[in-house]
């Protein structure tokens, strides 16, 4: 019974530079979900998609994030330009069609910009 | 969600006592809930969900209460173990484009076993 997963699950870098996330949902769960959770606070939307199609971005979501998900199975969150506003814990969900909002999160990627 | 800062709510309960973590929604339109369990360094793991037309749900050793009229969600753990300590959060659910759905979740409240 494989979860959802996330690589890598911890990333130190440098103000300025430019880090990338991947994500890989359970099988033939076709959404797909990133939030962003800071210390002693509840994880916050980010984007969803549906199967390859990016429907849903926050205005959380500034210009230096992307997300992609290009065959409809794993997905990558990525930041250009760090700051150190971005530090945070990166998490990303999935659920198949049609499970109300029962989201099954993988176990982050914690990210420390210095 | 609101924000807070980095001291979460905390509830202290004895080895065997029953625990209830209480949570506030803001959107009256939410049409279900869930409540997630995350202990450190871990993401959340689904606890207990709950629809907009029931009140009560129970589950293995929890139950949740919705109060609709005051916006509110409880989750109820009976017997409480040291393995339940952990940070709790309610998320409310708010439909997206193509049926997705954004989860906003609330402040979490740090639940401690004492043995």
């Amino acid at each position: 019974d494989t979860g959802v997963s996330q690589d890598p699950r911890h990333k130190i870098t440098k103000r300025g530079q430019n880090v990338t996330f991947r994500c890989d949902p359970i099988s033939e769960h076709n959404r797909l979900y990133w939030y962003r959770q800071t210390l002693g606070q509840g994880p916050e939307f980010l984007t969803y998609f549906q199967n390859e199609a990016q429907l849903e971005k926050s205005r959380l979501l500034s210009d230096r994030f992307s997300a992609e998900r290009p065959k409809g199975s794993f997905s990558t969150l990525e930041i250009q330009r760090t700051e150190q506003g971005d530090s945070a814990m990166y998490l990303c969900a999935s659920s198949p069609q049609g499970a109300a909002g029962k989201q099954y999160f993988g176990p982050g990627t914690r990210l420390t910009v210095t | 969600g609101e924000s807070v800062g980095l001291h979460l709510p905390t509830l202290s309960v004895q080895e065997g006592d029953n625990s209830i973590i209480n949570c506030a929604y803001s959107n009256s339109a939410s049409d279900y809930f869930i409540w997630y369990k995350q202990e450190s360094g871990k993401g959340p793991q689904f606890i207990i969900d709950i629809r907009s037309n029931m009140d009560k749900r129970q589950g293995q050793r929890v139950t949740v209460l919705l109060n609709k009229t005051v916006k509110h969600l409880s989750l109820q753990i009976a017997a409480t173990q040291p393995g339940d300590s952990a940070v709790y959060f309610c998320a409310e659910n708010m439909g997206l484009t193509g049926g997705g759905n954004k989860l906003t979740f609330g402040t979490g409240t740090q639940l401690k076993v004492e043995l």
